[in-house]
């Protein structure tokens, strides 16, 4: 079992939907949670980022992390064509250990006009 | 503009050929990384570099050596380039290593084809 699930999609959605992205991990020391969005033949840049569990909003983002179920999400409200991209979750433990990201292998996304 | 700059932007190489991929950053970040892109893989790290003067293996170091003599760079070179090195290449730096501190900024990408 791979540390960390992400659905690689493609999702496609209408304009003005509501989003949903979601990835999975097996590691109870994650502690730190990130989302990540990447342009086509762009660099990832950080969109999101959470410390244990609980929700965050900024803007038509929010990301939530159930740790209990070792799950995070991302939503996005009223979705534009601009959030077409691919979205990565990433997460980093703490305490002992390597604080490298572990990464999904993203989703994409596409929103249609 | 603050940020990551990488170089070539794209490249096609002969097997066999030395390469290197260069990174540069004006944050002042301590840690720095290279990574590479596969369509159905994801991101996976090939080395980083905690601070300057030293560096540690990742995921896939393999046939890729780092240094980071100083803050600001972080070249990556493929001594003998392969086929399966052909991806997209992404530096990467963070303020720390540390939890809190190591969330990543991602240069524009290096795309490298090895014939």
């Amino acid at each position: 079992q791979k540390e960390v699930e992400q659905d690689p999609g493609p999702l496609s959605v209408p304009e003005g939907a509501i989003v949903s992205l979601n990835c999975t991990y097996s590691n109870s020391a994650f502690q730190y949670f990130m989302w990540y969005r990447q342009y086509s033949r762009k660099g990832p840049e950080l969109l999101m980022y959470t410390y244990s569990s609980g929700n965050k909003e900024d803007g038509r983002f929010t990301a939530q992390v159930d740790k209990s179920s070792k799950y995070i999400s991302l939503f996005i409200r009223d979705s534009q064509p601009s959030d077409s991209a691919t979205y990565l979750c990433a997460m980093s433990r703490s305490g002992a250990g390597s604080y490298q990201l572990t990464f999904g292998k993203g989703t994409k996304l596409s929103v249609i006009p | 503009i603050a940020g990551i700059t990488q170089a070539p932007t794209s490249q096609i190489l002969a097997a066999g050929r030395r390469m290197t991929l260069r990174c540069t950053q004006d944050m002042r970040h301590n840690a720095m990384y290279w990574y590479r892109q596969d369509l159905g893989l994801g991101l996976r790290l090939i080395h980083y570099s905690n601070t300057a003067g030293t560096t540690g293996k990742g995921e896939v170091p393999d046939g890729y050596s780092v240094s980071r003599a100083n803050t600001d760079d972080f070249p990556l070179t493929l001594a003998s380039a392969v086929p399966s090195q052909t991806s997209v290449y992404f530096c990467a730096s963070s303020r720390g290593y540390e939890p809190g501190a190591n969330v990543l900024t991602f240069g524009a990408g290096s795309r490298l084809t090895v014939l």
